[in-house]
């Protein structure tokens, strides 16, 4: 357990279909991140939250949509996917924004995501 | 343009000594972190290093050398716990984390 938890665990859906993951930390902090993890790739930065304002969004397809309510939850809104998109999605966050120290990173357990 | 290089799989025997290493090219340097990853689970943090040297916790270790942009994971008395893929990431002037694909690591009794 690290403090992130991730709803769902695992999405099934379809080019068509509407969805949203959502994710939740429990360790006070002010920085919340998506990536995109792909098989043997990079893990992808595709956006950055502090403070509830968004302050990255490196250059996502628009049918990825971002919502930060409040600085416990970050949320992932999905439509008209593709099945390139198909991927695990993971939440993290720190403490603050990353800086000229240490402030690593914690991560939720991932959103499964099929796109069929 | 910025880089991690790790390699892809290692394999190394329970109880034995294992070094993954990863070179990085980034613009400007802010540090370096490893993550440890089972499958089907989160990243989790194993280690940062900024200034060069080794800094030892525990069975882990990481090194660093900042003038040949390079790293190492140092894990000694392997367990299959240990069984994972170890994730280098370098943080560039701008503060930006630089991932590398991962280097999956199989221990075999």
């Amino acid at each position: 357990e690290t403090g992130v938890t991730q709803t769902p665990r695992h999405l099934v859906m379809g080019m068509t279909n509407k969805k949203s993951l959502k994710c939740e930390q429990h360790l006070g902090h002010n920085a919340m991140y998506w990536y995109k993890q792909s098989a043997k790739k990079p893990l992808e930065l595709m956006f950055v939250y502090s403070l509830e304002e968004r302050v990255e969004n490196n250059s996502v397809p628009s049918r990825f949509s971002p919502e930060c309510p409040n600085s416990s939850h970050l949320f992932l809104h999905l439509h008209t996917l593709q099945p390139e998109d198909s991927a695990l999605y993971l939440c993290a966050s720190s403490q603050d924004l990353p800086s000229g120290r240490m402030n690593e990173q914690f991560f939720g357990p991932g959103t499964r995501l099929t796109v069929l | 343009g910025q880089n991690i290089d790790q390699p892809t799989e290692m394999t190394a025997t329970e109880g034995a000594i294992v070094q993954i290493n990863c070179t990085y090219q980034t613009s400007g340097f802010n540090g370096l972190f490893w993550y440890q990853q089972h499958a089907g689970e989160a990243p989790t943090f194993l280690s940062y290093n900024v200034l060069d040297g080794l800094e030892e916790k525990g069975r882990f270790s990481s090194f660093l050398s900042r003038s040949k942009g390079y790293s190492y994971l140092l894990l000694k008395e392997l367990q299959m716990k240990d069984s994972a893929s170890y994730l280098c990431a370098a943080m560039d002037s701008n503060y930006q984390l630089i991932w590398g694909a991962g280097t999956k690591l199989i221990i075999k009794p």
